[in-house]
């Protein structure tokens, strides 16, 4: 499974933009890339995810760079649910498992 | 989306006991997955269990120490046997029931003493 790079830890104010980096240098053609995040003392939450264009749903934006080896998830306006570790995963179509790296954790100050 | 079910919710265990974790979920899924977190870790995978075959663990993970059972395609089981207390883990089940998005249950978050 391709790797990807994403901070430790990040930190915003609430009702502000956020935007969590990834890198996925060796990604391949056939990988799509997939967020999920995790709420306190829950299980993991699908969030977002695309191949080449960028994408829009209720929850974010996810943003990925031309050459594909990097992309954003971006927060639009965030809020202190929002805290939580953020996993950027790359996933080939048709592969069902998911290979967890160790994410974002995201602090939201009020 | 699916909606799972999990039980126990928590558990405090002696060492050298074995528990079983259960799975429910709200419709049928193919593949059904488990998966560890230690505490302040990432997740990872145990094994996935398709129905009527068996399981396929990951590296790491064996059948001895982790037996599932997968019975019908909303249900599956995941013992942690002969624990100790390295086991003190979150122990999530999860389903995908379209293309792309998987779904998790709350975890159940195992103690052993």
């Amino acid at each position: 499974d391709a790797k990807t790079t994403q901070p430790n830890s990040m930190e915003s104010n609430e009702e502000e933009p956020v935007h969590l980096p990834c890198n996925h240098s060796t990604i391949s053609g056939t990988d799509y890339i997939h967020w999920y995040r995790q709420l306190p003392s829950q299980g993991p939450e699908y969030v977002i995810h695309g191949l080449t264009s960028n994408v829009n749903n209720r929850m974010a934006s996810l943003a990925i760079a031309e050459d594909r080896k990097s992309s954003t998830l971006i927060l639009h306006r965030a809020t202190l649910r929002d805290a939580a570790v953020y996993y950027c995963i790359l996933r080939v179509q048709g592969a069902q498992k998911l290979v967890f790296g160790q994410g974002t954790r995201l602090t939201i100050n009020p | 989306s699916a909606v799972i079910s999990q039980k126990p919710s928590r558990d405090i265990c002696q060492r050298g006991t074995s528990l079983t974790i259960q799975c429910q979920v709200d419709s049928q899924v193919t593949m059904m997955f488990w998966y560890r977190q230690q505490p302040g870790q990432s997740l990872t995978l145990i094994a996935t269990a398709n129905q009527g075959s068996e399981a396929t663990y990951e590296s790491g993970f064996v059948i001895d120490k982790f037996p599932i059972s997968r019975p019908n395609l909303t249900f599956s089981t995941l013992t942690v046997s002969n624990m100790s207390p390295e086991d003190s883990s979150i122990y999530l089940c999860s389903v995908e029931v379209n293309d792309f998005a998987a779904f998790f249950g709350q975890g159940t978050r195992l103690t052993v003493v």
